[in-house]
Protein backbone atom coordinates (compact mmCIF):
# COMPACT_ATOMS: atom_id res chain seq x y z
CA UNK A 1 0.00 0.00 0.00
CA UNK A 2 1.06 3.64 -0.89
CA UNK A 3 2.55 5.69 2.08
CA UNK A 4 0.18 8.30 0.54
CA UNK A 5 -2.71 8.17 -1.75
CA UNK A 6 -4.05 11.40 -3.48
CA UNK A 7 -6.55 11.63 -6.69
CA UNK A 8 -5.07 13.10 -9.54
CA UNK A 9 -7.85 14.79 -11.52
CA UNK A 10 -7.97 16.89 -13.07
CA UNK A 11 -10.25 18.86 -11.61
CA UNK A 12 -11.60 21.62 -13.95
CA UNK A 13 -13.74 24.14 -12.38
CA UNK A 14 -15.67 27.81 -13.05
CA UNK A 15 -14.16 31.04 -11.67
CA UNK A 16 -15.30 31.50 -8.00
CA UNK A 17 -16.29 27.58 -7.57
CA UNK A 18 -14.87 26.04 -4.30
CA UNK A 19 -12.92 22.86 -4.59
CA UNK A 20 -11.98 20.43 -2.39
CA UNK A 21 -8.87 17.83 -2.47
CA UNK A 22 -8.35 14.94 -0.16
CA UNK A 23 -5.17 12.75 0.53
CA UNK A 24 -4.92 9.77 2.41
CA UNK A 25 -1.86 8.05 4.10
CA UNK A 26 -1.28 4.41 5.05
CA UNK A 27 0.47 5.33 8.29
CA UNK A 28 -1.12 6.00 11.63
CA UNK A 29 2.29 7.19 13.06
CA UNK A 30 2.87 9.90 10.39
CA UNK A 31 2.95 13.44 12.45
CA UNK A 32 3.64 16.26 9.97
CA UNK A 33 1.58 17.15 6.90
CA UNK A 34 1.65 19.90 4.71
CA UNK A 35 0.27 20.94 1.28
CA UNK A 36 2.50 22.36 -1.52
CA UNK A 37 1.48 23.62 -5.24
CA UNK A 38 3.72 23.02 -7.95
CA UNK A 39 3.08 25.53 -11.14
CA UNK A 40 4.15 23.66 -14.48
CA UNK A 41 7.71 24.06 -15.04
CA UNK A 42 8.44 25.17 -11.39
CA UNK A 43 9.54 23.47 -8.17
CA UNK A 44 6.99 22.88 -5.55
CA UNK A 45 6.08 25.12 -2.94
CA UNK A 46 4.82 25.38 0.65
CA UNK A 47 1.12 26.54 0.55
CA UNK A 48 0.27 25.56 4.42
CA UNK A 49 0.88 23.26 6.74
CA UNK A 50 -1.78 20.85 8.11
CA UNK A 51 -2.81 20.81 11.77
CA UNK A 52 -4.85 18.90 13.38
CA UNK A 53 -7.22 21.49 15.00
CA UNK A 54 -7.34 22.83 11.09
CA UNK A 55 -6.12 25.68 9.91
CA UNK A 56 -7.19 28.45 7.30
CA UNK A 57 -5.50 31.02 4.96
CA UNK A 58 -7.63 33.11 3.47
CA UNK A 59 -9.65 31.60 0.85
CA UNK A 60 -7.78 27.61 2.02
CA UNK A 61 -8.12 25.45 4.37
CA UNK A 62 -6.44 22.53 5.61
CA UNK A 63 -7.93 19.86 7.52
CA UNK A 64 -6.71 16.93 9.60
CA UNK A 65 -8.19 13.66 10.45
CA UNK A 66 -6.17 11.46 12.46
CA UNK A 67 -8.66 8.47 13.09
CA UNK A 68 -9.59 8.29 9.10
CA UNK A 69 -5.77 9.17 7.95
CA UNK A 70 -6.45 11.87 5.42
CA UNK A 71 -6.11 15.33 4.60
CA UNK A 72 -8.08 18.15 3.15
CA UNK A 73 -7.63 21.16 1.35
CA UNK A 74 -10.59 23.52 0.54
CA UNK A 75 -9.90 26.53 -1.89
CA UNK A 76 -13.07 29.36 -1.53
CA UNK A 77 -13.61 31.56 -4.69
CA UNK A 78 -10.83 29.99 -7.05
CA UNK A 79 -9.14 32.53 -9.45
CA UNK A 80 -7.72 31.54 -12.72
CA UNK A 81 -4.28 31.78 -10.61
CA UNK A 82 -5.04 29.07 -8.48
CA UNK A 83 -4.50 26.94 -11.35
CA UNK A 84 -1.46 24.63 -10.39
CA UNK A 85 -0.88 20.91 -9.46
CA UNK A 86 -1.39 20.34 -5.65
CA UNK A 87 0.74 18.29 -3.64
CA UNK A 88 0.16 16.44 0.05
CA UNK A 89 2.69 15.67 2.14
CA UNK A 90 3.26 13.15 5.15
CA UNK A 91 5.94 13.08 7.46
CA UNK A 92 7.09 9.60 9.06
CA UNK A 93 9.83 10.26 11.36
CA UNK A 94 12.11 11.88 9.03
CA UNK A 95 11.08 10.78 5.89
CA UNK A 96 8.91 12.91 3.61
CA UNK A 97 6.04 11.22 1.24
CA UNK A 98 4.61 13.29 -1.60
CA UNK A 99 1.57 12.50 -3.53
CA UNK A 100 0.95 12.03 -6.81
CA UNK A 101 -0.33 15.43 -6.90
CA UNK A 102 -4.02 16.65 -8.25
CA UNK A 103 -4.08 18.82 -11.15
CA UNK A 104 -6.60 21.86 -10.84
CA UNK A 105 -7.64 24.23 -13.67
CA UNK A 106 -9.84 27.28 -13.15
CA UNK A 107 -11.55 28.40 -16.70
CA UNK A 108 -13.03 32.05 -16.70
CA UNK B 1 18.12 35.80 -2.13
CA UNK B 2 17.81 32.57 -3.32
CA UNK B 3 17.25 30.28 -0.82
CA UNK B 4 18.18 26.96 -2.26
CA UNK B 5 19.70 26.78 -5.51
CA UNK B 6 20.77 24.51 -8.08
CA UNK B 7 23.32 24.54 -11.20
CA UNK B 8 22.67 23.99 -14.18
CA UNK B 9 19.24 24.94 -14.48
CA UNK B 10 19.27 22.51 -17.66
CA UNK B 11 21.98 19.51 -18.90
CA UNK B 12 21.82 18.15 -22.42
CA UNK B 13 24.32 15.35 -22.40
CA UNK B 14 24.82 11.67 -24.08
CA UNK B 15 24.52 7.99 -22.52
CA UNK B 16 27.12 7.21 -21.05
CA UNK B 17 28.60 10.55 -19.67
CA UNK B 18 29.48 11.13 -16.12
CA UNK B 19 27.74 14.50 -14.72
CA UNK B 20 27.41 16.67 -11.64
CA UNK B 21 24.68 18.80 -10.58
CA UNK B 22 25.09 21.30 -7.30
CA UNK B 23 22.76 22.23 -4.73
CA UNK B 24 23.39 25.17 -2.44
CA UNK B 25 21.10 25.74 0.92
CA UNK B 26 21.17 29.13 2.45
CA UNK B 27 18.63 28.52 5.14
CA UNK B 28 21.23 27.25 7.66
CA UNK B 29 19.10 24.21 7.41
CA UNK B 30 20.67 20.69 8.87
CA UNK B 31 19.48 18.59 5.95
CA UNK B 32 18.94 18.06 2.24
CA UNK B 33 17.43 16.28 -0.01
CA UNK B 34 17.26 14.97 -3.88
CA UNK B 35 14.18 14.26 -5.60
CA UNK B 36 13.77 13.01 -9.43
CA UNK B 37 10.32 14.32 -11.32
CA UNK B 38 9.92 12.09 -14.16
CA UNK B 39 7.24 12.74 -17.12
CA UNK B 40 3.96 11.70 -15.16
CA UNK B 41 5.32 14.36 -12.68
CA UNK B 42 5.70 12.21 -9.84
CA UNK B 43 7.87 13.45 -7.04
CA UNK B 44 10.30 10.45 -6.16
CA UNK B 45 12.81 10.96 -3.04
CA UNK B 46 16.19 9.53 -4.13
CA UNK B 47 18.33 10.44 -0.95
CA UNK B 48 18.30 12.74 1.89
CA UNK B 49 20.95 13.37 3.93
CA UNK B 50 22.39 15.50 7.33
CA UNK B 51 26.12 15.57 8.85
CA UNK B 52 24.83 12.04 10.71
CA UNK B 53 23.20 9.75 8.04
CA UNK B 54 22.19 9.19 4.67
CA UNK B 55 19.16 8.18 3.94
CA UNK B 56 19.14 6.43 0.57
CA UNK B 57 15.65 4.91 -1.45
CA UNK B 58 17.11 1.44 -2.40
CA UNK B 59 14.92 2.01 -5.46
CA UNK B 60 17.72 4.49 -6.51
CA UNK B 61 20.68 2.94 -8.55
CA UNK B 62 24.16 3.38 -7.35
CA UNK B 63 25.18 4.82 -10.35
CA UNK B 64 23.66 7.89 -8.60
CA UNK B 65 25.33 9.57 -5.29
CA UNK B 66 25.09 12.29 -3.63
CA UNK B 67 28.44 14.26 -2.28
CA UNK B 68 28.45 17.03 0.13
CA UNK B 69 31.34 18.96 0.80
CA UNK B 70 29.81 20.95 3.48
CA UNK B 71 26.24 21.49 5.21
CA UNK B 72 25.13 24.14 3.05
CA UNK B 73 26.13 21.79 -0.14
CA UNK B 74 24.77 18.32 -1.88
CA UNK B 75 25.68 17.31 -5.29
CA UNK B 76 24.36 15.14 -7.30
CA UNK B 77 26.76 12.52 -8.99
CA UNK B 78 25.38 10.16 -11.81
CA UNK B 79 27.97 8.02 -13.59
CA UNK B 80 27.17 6.21 -17.24
CA UNK B 81 24.09 7.88 -17.69
CA UNK B 82 21.42 6.39 -19.59
CA UNK B 83 18.02 7.47 -21.23
CA UNK B 84 15.65 6.64 -18.26
CA UNK B 85 17.73 9.41 -16.36
CA UNK B 86 15.67 11.87 -18.04
CA UNK B 87 13.90 13.77 -15.80
CA UNK B 88 13.60 17.22 -13.50
CA UNK B 89 15.90 16.83 -10.28
CA UNK B 90 14.99 19.07 -7.43
CA UNK B 91 17.33 19.20 -4.29
CA UNK B 92 15.32 20.63 -1.24
CA UNK B 93 16.31 21.80 2.23
CA UNK B 94 14.76 21.57 5.71
CA UNK B 95 15.38 21.51 9.31
CA UNK B 96 14.67 18.29 11.20
CA UNK B 97 15.07 17.46 14.59
CA UNK B 98 13.98 18.69 18.04
CA UNK B 99 11.43 21.66 17.51
CA UNK B 100 11.81 20.96 13.73
CA UNK B 101 8.64 22.04 11.44
CA UNK B 102 10.22 20.08 8.70
CA UNK B 103 8.81 22.03 5.90
CA UNK B 104 10.85 21.41 2.52
CA UNK B 105 12.21 23.88 0.31
CA UNK B 106 12.77 23.39 -3.57
CA UNK B 107 15.61 24.51 -5.62
CA UNK B 108 14.26 25.32 -9.04
CA UNK B 109 14.98 22.37 -10.67
CA UNK B 110 17.43 20.88 -13.29
CA UNK B 111 16.06 19.80 -16.25
CA UNK B 112 18.44 16.61 -17.71
CA UNK B 113 17.96 15.09 -20.99
CA UNK B 114 19.96 12.19 -21.67
CA UNK B 115 20.23 11.50 -25.58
Amino acid sequence: RKEVEQDPGPFNVPEGATVAFNCTYSNSASQSFFWYRQDCRKEPKLLMSVYSSGNEDGRFTAQLNRASQYISLLIRDSKLSDSATYLCVVVTGNQFYFGTGTSLTVIP
Amino acid sequence: DTAVSQTPKYLVTQMGNDKSIKCEQNLGHDTMYWYKQDSKKFLKIMFSYNNKELIINETVPNRFSPKSPDKAHLNLHINSLELGDSAVYFCASSQVGRGGRYEQYFGPGTRLTVT
